[in-house]
């Protein structure tokens, strides 16, 4: 079974400060990764995923992940936080062998931009 | 990138009636979609998977009876939440996959806040 675990349920970061939001991830084969991203009363968008490939995938609104296979880990990063990026963020991953199967998703993290 | 319609995104009824939420994938067929819900600053719940032209698949401790799917065409699933009470006041999302393996994202409906009053 796979798991998710976002660290920090509540992250805040000033205007034009890193932000990193940790997720790491329980799974007997590497599984596909993702991070979305959701607004008050919105569904989720997709930030970026890591398929196959380089392990640094670069995604929308300047957020990057690097996949760390030995750390089974997969954080998000943005060098300047601003303050439109406070939203809810959500890591999830998928069974690399049934591209058609569920998503399991960490319990979130709520990103805050303070000016 | 490939769309999910989810209509309505808001609906407000009475206690004891019936909604039904729509969810379309508009360019893309989806042989399976996934609904789920999400309660106020929590992640989302899986409710059930559902299949295009066979039952859906329920979660442990979700209410098939209560929350009615059909997935009658490779691009439409509805769920109806039948009698509804305040209880099931929530955020309801649905999402498709292309079951394609150089596209796994899911893609996910504007989501529908319902109301029980």
């Amino acid at each position: 079974a796979q798991s998710v675990t976002q660290l920090g349920s509540h992250v805040s970061v000033s205007e034009g400060a890193l932000v990193l939001l940790r997720c790491n991830y329980s799974s007997s084969v590497p599984p596909y990764l993702f991070w979305y991203v959701q607004y008050p009363n919105q569904g989720l968008q997709l930030l970026l995923k890591y398929t196959t490939g380089a392990t640094l995938v670069k995604g929308i609104n300047g957020f990057e992940a690097e996949f760390k296979k030995s750390e089974t880990s997969f954080h998000l990063t943005k060098p300047s936080a601003h303050m439109s990026d406070a939203a809810e963020y959500f890591c999830a991953v998928s069974d690399r062998n049934n591209a058609g199967n569920m998503l399991t998703f960490g319990g979130g993290t709520r990103l805050m931009a303070k000016p | 990138g490939a769309v999910v319609s989810q209509h309505p995104s808001r609906v407000i009824c009475k206690s004891g009636t019936s909604v039904k939420i729509e969810c379309r994938s508009l360019d893309f067929q989806a042989t399976t979609m996934f609904w789920y819900r999400q309660f106020p600053k929590q992640s989302l719940m899986l409710m059930a998977t559902s299949n295009e032209g066979s039952k859906a698949t329920y979660e442990q401790g979700v209410e098939k009876d209560k929350f009615l799917i059909n997935h009658a065409s490779l691009t439409l699933s509805t769920l109806t939440v039948t009698s509804a009470h305040p209880e099931d006041s929530s955020f309801y999302i649905c999402s498709a996959r292309r079951g394609e393996q150089a596209h796994p994202e899911a893609f996910f409906g504007q989501g529908t806040r319902l109301t029980v009053v």
